[in-house]
């Protein structure tokens, strides 16, 4: 079955610093997301992403977060300068098309363990 | 608001059944998901609802009544592997996509020899 790939899976950063937390999502998919979950809580949309634009985010996603499609595969979330309140698990998901049998499924990615000191 | 509860933790024994509940409120609901999740793990689908009614998939069925905002997920047969976080998670018609899911905190689900 195809998978959401995600790299690193763990990414340990001082406060401050810039991260990139990259994502290949599966191949025809269309729809691009971010979830983020901090230890012990609950897993919260942060943003959405549909032909090459943001399409919703939370009031989680603020100036410090922006996220690119750089080519035809990658998926990407940036964080320009690290809190220690952003150490969570980052997961990137992806779907089809509304038209796709399958469209019920959003498909998760295993996720990048941000650690910031 | 929005709000979405679930049971926080749930044990049961290898071979028996168990019913995960799940109640919500919310606007423009779209849709319910439920996912297994792992420790350490990423979420993965197990069901989604949209219309009344119960959904069998094998050994897990999920159930939906929208006018009373309740789902529950029933696992049959436990076997030791279903130990794990079972996570209640609505979509909302508000969006362009139902993927911006809300999820709940999740059901711990300990199965005992």
């Amino acid at each position: 079955e195809p998978e959401v790939t995600q790299t690193p899976s763990h990414q340990v950063t001082q406060m401050g610093q810039e991260v990139i937390l990259r994502c290949v999502p599966i191949s025809n998919h269309l729809y691009f997301y971010w979830y983020r979950q901090i230890l012990g809580q609950k897993v919260e949309f942060l943003v959405s992403f549909y032909n090459n634009e943001i399409s919703e985010k939370s009031e989680i996603f603020d100036d410090q977060f922006s996220v690119e499609r750089p080519d035809g595969s990658n998926f990407t979330l940036k964080i320009r300068s690290t809190k220690l309140e952003d150490s969570a698990m980052y997961f990137c998901a992806s779907a089809p098309g509304q038209g796709s049998t399958t469209n019920e499924k959003l498909f998760f990615g295993s996720g990048t363990q941000l650690s910031v000191l | 608001g929005q709000n979405i509860d679930q049971p926080t933790e749930m044990t049961a024994t290898e071979g028996a059944i168990v019913q995960i509940n799940c109640t919500y409120q919310t606007s423009g609901f779209n849709g319910l998901f439920w996912y297994q999740q792992h420790a350490g793990e990423a979420p993965t689908f197990l069901s989604y609802n949209v219309l009344d009614g119960l959904e069998e998939k094998g050994r897990f069925s999920s159930f939906l009544s929208r006018s009373k905002g309740y789902s529950y997920l029933l696992l049959k047969e436990l076997q030791m592997k279903d130990s794990a976080s079972y996570l209640c998670a609505v979509s909302h018609m508000t969006t362009d996509s139902w993927g911006k899911l809300q999820f709940g905190a999740g059901t711990q689900v300990v199965v005992t020899p």
